[in-house]
């Protein structure tokens, strides 16, 4: 089993539409989570981190946490093609130390 | 949030020879991370890098391949030597922030 795992898509929708990321990671002890956007070309952007259970909101993006799942999610609204880029899962196994895990990413396509 | 620079941005060498990829953070940071991202994968972890202390290498990985400095807070170098083709990707920086890491633009390296 991976220490973190996403489905590799590509994940398409419509402009407008719910876009719907998950991830699935392995240490039940982890307690810090992160969704990174990267275009092609560029470098990994930091869109959201999320430590307790429930949603957390920034702007059209929800991040959602389930500890005894051991899954972790991002909801975007009303997609915009701008938001076509591989979204990567980030986890920090375990506690404390920053060492975060990679999934190996969803890519997304907003079609117009 | 932190702003990082990387240098440099690209570069092709030679099989057996050396290059060094310079990272600098526009704040002082405790924690400073290598990663390499190879074509049409996800980002793995080379080693973390203290100030004031050896860098700590993941599986792997070692030094005598990546040696690494750290000689404060706010610059690191990763040294990729005795390069191969294999060597070929693109390798980040990033700093801790909290628990959050943000990443440097990053280095393409070919090797021919």
């Amino acid at each position: 089993q991976k220490e973190v795992e996403q489905n590799s898509g590509p994940l398409s929708v419509p402009e407008g539409a719910i876009a719907s990321l998950n991830c699935t990671y392995s240490d039940r002890g982890s307690q810090s989570f992160f969704w990174y956007r990267q275009y092609s070309g560029k470098s990994p952007e930091l869109i959201m981190s999320i430590y307790s259970n429930g949603d957390k909101e920034d702007g059209r993006f929800t991040a959602q946490l389930n500890k005894a799942s051991q899954y972790v999610s991002l909801l975007i609204r009303d997609s915009q093609p701008s938001d076509s880029a591989t979204y990567l899962c980030a986890v920090i196994l375990g506690t404390g130390f920053q060492k975060l895990v990679f999934g190996t990413g969803t890519r997304l396509l907003v079609s117009p | 949030s932190a702003v990082i620079s990387q240098k440099p941005s690209r570069d092709i060498c030679q099989r057996g020879t050396s290059l060094t990829i310079q990272c600098q953070v526009d704040s002082q940071v405790t924690m400073m991370f290598w990663y390499r991202q190879q074509p049409g994968q996800s980002l793995t972890l080379i080693a973390t890098a203290n100030q004031g202390s050896e860098a700590t290498y993941e599986s792997g990985f070692v030094i005598d391949k990546f040696p690494i400095s750290r000689p404060n807070l706010t610059f690191s170098t990763l040294t990729v030597s005795n390069m191969s083709p294999e060597d070929s990707s693109i390798y980040l920086c990033s700093v801790g922030v909290d628990y959050e890491q943000y990443f440097g633009p990053g280095t393409r390296l070919t090797v021919t």
